[in-house]
């Protein structure tokens, strides 16, 4: 089951802050951020494997809520460079470990 | 540096053609995987493979079949391309295990006509 995430779009000014959600109908195992730039490849951020982690990078930073089947990932004094797609991937509890299921994905765009 | 390479950046097909799609790493992972990508759809996985010889069906096997003779590559096979295959392919790899950071491919946009 695909994850939902929202919103689908989101355009700042260079140093607001941002969040993107990641919802699944079903128990979470562990969830994954990845980035898009137009044209290129998508680059791993991320891993959370526990409910209620929270893992930062830089300025970007993620949390995993268990309970709400949920996780959130927060961009802070966003950077023209984070402009691009952001997609969370989630393995559920029970099923494959080898397979990621992608949602489908936020556009980020920051401007000057 | 990891480096996931894929034979073509761009390929145009056409409609009952067999494509192939060959994805290669250089980092020894046990973990492949070919995923498509549409426009407001995200990344669907089509395959993955976690050894030699080994795959699984992922979301949307459909109108595609896969080979890994070698750890270090995998390939997507379009038996019989059709119009609405025409998408972005990416091919990832991972190390086994619980699922990692998966490396991708520039990958390959694809076209049938």
């Amino acid at each position: 089951q695909q994850p939902v995430q929202s919103p689908q779009a989101v355009i700042l000014r260079e140093g607001e802050d941002a969040v993107i959600n990641c919802s699944s109908s079903k128990a979470l195992y562990s969830v994954h951020w990845y980035r898009q730039k137009h044209g290129e490849a998508p680059v791993f951020l991320m891993i959370l494997l526990k409910g209620g982690e929270q893992k930062g990078h830089e300025k970007i930073s993620a949390s995993f809520n268990e309970k709400k089947q949920q996780s959130s990932l927060y961009l802070t004094a966003s950077q023209l460079s984070y402009s691009g797609t952001y997609f969370c991937g989630s393995t559920n509890s029970g099923g494959s470990n080898y397979k990621l299921t992608f949602g489908k994905g936020t556009l980020l765009t920051v401007n000057p | 540096d990891v480096k996931v390479t894929q034979s073509s950046r761009y390929l145009v097909k056409r409609t009952g053609e067999k494509v192939f799609l060959e994805c290669v790493q250089d980092m020894d992972h046990e973990n492949m995987f070919w995923y498509r990508q549409d426009p407001g759809l995200g990344l669907r996985l089509i395959y993955f493979s976690y050894d030699v010889k080994m795959k699984e069906k992922g979301d949307i096997p459909e109108g595609y079949s896969v080979s890994r003779e070698k750890k270090e590559r995998f390939s997507l096979i379009l038996e019989s391309a059709s119009t609405n295959q025409t998408s972005m392919y990416l091919c990832a790899s991972s190390v086994l295990g619980l699922v990692g950071e998966q490396y991708f491919g520039p990958g390959t946009r694809l076209t049938v006509t």
